[in-house]
């Protein structure tokens, strides 16, 4: 089976744009996470969402939203983009069956904000 | 105060050998969930073992192990047989409360270890 993908690889943009990450979940997994990793440091969440519903956020500004299509698949959205944006996004999938709900995770987005 | 704490910036093992990456947790949630990853230079997470907080023994996967020390709130992760493929970024992850609980997808990550295994 296919784990988590995500697209684009690699993103460069400027400040004050706009930039659109996407990501799809591994089959049969319903929970999509995005998580923000600053070089150095250990990833920060951001969202949760679950059967298309946000489930929890971070302590992130409004700058960031997100969304969860029908088909479990999610996009991570962020305006105004300042320099400080530049990290590595994470998506993650799970169950959310009720047991240890482990979360898997794609092979993320390295954005650079010049 | 940090939840996840992971002391040691960077670890060097001799290939074949065991080492023990450590990782401390704070919370008072008595429902949780901890977790080892491994972070190559590629970058993807790859999730290798996880300790329920109800839990009665140690997991364990493959050469991965989990010192689940419940009274200390450690959860420190055994590599045994050190392989060159192990060189890589370690991080320690919780998840706190109930499922179907707002917080209860989150992850709380530590700062990572940095392991090197020599030949």
């Amino acid at each position: 089976d296919a784990g988590v993908t995500q697209s684009p690889t690699h993103l460069i943009k400027t400040r004050g744009q706009q930039v659109t990450l996407r990501c799809s979940p591994i089959s049969g997994h319903k929970s999509v996470s995005w998580y923000q990793q600053v070089l150095g440091q250990g990833p920060q969440f951001i969202f949760q969402y679950y059967e298309k519903e946000e489930r929890g956020r971070g302590n992130f500004p409004d700058r960031f939203s997100a969304r969860q299509f029908p088909n479990y698949s999610s996009e991570l959205n962020v305006n105004a983009l300042l320099l400080g944006d530049s990290a590595l996004y994470l998506c993650a999938s799970s169950l959310v069956s009720g047991g240890p709900e482990t979360q898997y995770f794609g092979p993320g987005t390295r954005l650079l904000v010049l | 105060a940090q939840k996840i704490t992971q002391t040691q910036p960077g670890m060097f093992v001799q290939e074949k050998e065991a080492v023990t990456l450590d990782c401390t947790y704070d919370t008072s949630d008595p429902s949780y969930g901890l977790f080892w990853y491994k972070q190559p230079s590629s970058g993807e997470m790859i999730f290798l073992i996880y300790q329920g907080s109800y839990d009665q023994q140690n997991a364990t996967e493959g050469r991965y192990s989990l010192n689940f020390q419940k009274a200390r709130k450690s959860a420190n992760l055994v590599i045994s047989a050190s392989q060159l493929g192990d060189s890589a970024m370690y991080f320690c992850a919780m998840r706190e409360g109930q499922a179907g609980g707002t917080s209860y997808g989150k992850l709380t990550f530590g700062q990572g270890t940095i392991l090197t295994v020599h030949p």
